[in-house]
């Protein structure tokens, strides 16, 4: 079955860029039925999405951090990253990746689905 | 924005837990509900507001839709002391999570 994996450095200076890596095995990045996120929570508290995407390319950002983040897809290492600029304190957290399934909902005229499969987690820290 | 009420819920085993979500506007059904235990990854436990995913126990089960969600825990496992959040899906981006309720024991 599917799993995630993330990997990146664990320690990240403030105003430095993070980056991130997702890799997914068990099966293809490259199918036409999930979409691939980024999921972070910061020490004790809760859950924020931050990015996702489909393996043709298209972006979905969270817009308050849509102006520092860049998510892609690499489909032949079935990898797909993430990389937040000018990071800062704030920015410290454990770092999920997951995937939701693309389903169609006709009640809202739009696809997405909750995140039913998730990696371990990347603790990243932001500090000099 | 998803709420989520209480905010610690405290609970002997054995009995019900009953834990609310509620979205500022109407998100269908398309709303689901993790566990997540400390140090570890969330888990999806219901999606489409009532529909428990793969593996997950029959006395964990959800209901409501358009702005007022309750998920049941029907009688509470020691296993199932942990954090339980709601998410919203129904209009991305972006998606937007509860705050989380935590569930201790009484």
């Amino acid at each position: 079955q599917l799993q995630l994996q993330e990997s990146g450095p664990g320690l990240v200076k403030p105003s430095e860029t993070l980056s991130l890596t997702c890799t997914v095995s068990g099966g293809s990045i490259s199918r036409s039925d999930s979409y691939w996120g980024w999921i972070r929570q910061p020490p004790g508290k809760g859950l924020e999405w931050i990015a996702s995407i489909f393996y043709s390319g298209a972006m979905y950002y969270s817009p308050s951090l849509k102006s520092r983040v860049t998510i892609s897809v690499d489909t032949s290492k079935n990898q797909f990253s993430l990389k937040l600029t000018s990071v800062t304190a704030a920015d410290s957290a454990v770092y999920y990746c997951a995937r939701a399934p693309r389903t169609y909902h006709y009640d809202s005229s739009a696809y997405g689905n909750a995140f039913d499969i998730w990696g371990q987690g990347t603790v990243v820290t932001v500090s000099s | 924005v998803m709420t989520q009420s209480p905010a610690t819920l405290s609970v002997s085993p054995g009995d019900r837990a009953t834990l609310s979500c509620r979205a500022s506007e109407s998100i269908s059904s398309n709303l689901a509900w993790y566990q997540q235990k400390p140090g570890q990854a969330p888990r999806l436990l219901i999606y489409g507001a009532s529909t428990r995913a793969t593996g997950i126990p029959a006395r964990f089960s959800g209901s409501g839709s358009g702005t007022e969600f309750t998920l049941t825990i029907s009688s509470l496992q020691s296993e199932d002391f942990a954090v339980y959040y709601c998410q919203q899906y129904n209009k991305w981006p972006p998606y937007t999570f509860g705050p989380g309720t935590k569930v201790d024991i009484k």
